[in-house]
């Protein structure tokens, strides 16, 4: 059964880049028709989905995030990853890497980042 | 954007209670629609997809239905392991959008 763990800096300061990769293991991320996918939560709000990635290379991206998310692959470590630009105390979340097609979703368990000085 | 509005935002029931959640889409969703549970510090879990289908080892209890604008989940009877918050979520169109999520506590 695929698994995905998101790793990362847990604490970014205002105005830089977070950066997160998630690694998949149990399957292929090249394999299938699956979508890989950001979603973030802030600590007791809902859940927003910021991006996601084709197993062939194209994405869609939140138009919230104003030009500031990249998602991308590397096939070659089976891992895919969020770049979010000029980052503020609003994008302090838990962040997840998801799998899906279709309804088929796997999580993996979250990462939270803290944006402060 | 699709605008998934959810109610009620917290819900207060008894062990053995029928619980009802709805979600109502901006737009036509078709049967595009997840229903989550989430516990503290976990990630979310899906329990029906495509507004209806249970997924695989999820109770009988809980049940979808819906399509197009309306959806509605149900826990037919309501066990103390039920405790979370629930969120639905489209996957018709881009970008993926959630309702505010219902709280669900044991009266």
């Amino acid at each position: 059964q695929v698994q995905l763990q998101e790793s990362g800096p847990g604490l970014v300061k205002p105005s830089q880049t977070l950066s997160l990769s998630c690694t998949v293991s149990g399957g292929s991320i090249s394999s299938g028709s699956y979508y890989w996918s950001w979603i973030r939560q802030p600590a007791g709000k809902g859940l927003e989905w910021l991006g996601r990635i084709y197993s062939g290379g194209g994405t869609n991206y939140n138009p919230s995030l104003k030009s500031r998310v990249t998602i991308s692959v590397d096939t070659s470590k089976n891992q895919f990853s969020l770049r979010l630009n000029s980052v503020t105390a609003a994008d302090t979340a838990v962040y997840y890497c998801v799998r899906h097609f279709y309804g088929d979703y796997n999580w993996g368990p979250g990462t939270l980042v803290t944006v402060s000085s | 954007d699709i605008q998934m509005t959810q109610s009620p935002s917290s819900l207060s029931a008894s062990v053995g209670d029928r619980v009802t959640i709805t979600c109502q889409a901006s737009q036509d969703s078709r049967k595009y629609l997840n229903w989550y549970q989430q516990k503290p510090g976990k990630a979310p879990k899906v329990l029906i997809y495509d507004a209806s289908n249970l997924k695989t080892g999820v109770p009988s209890r809980f049940s979808g239905s819906g399509s197009g604008t309306d959806f509605t989940f149900t826990i037919s009877s309501l066990q103390p392991e039920d405790i979370a918050t629930y969120y639905c979520q489209q996957y018709n169109n881009v970008p993926y959008t959630f309702g505010q999520g219902t709280k669900l506590e044991i009266k």
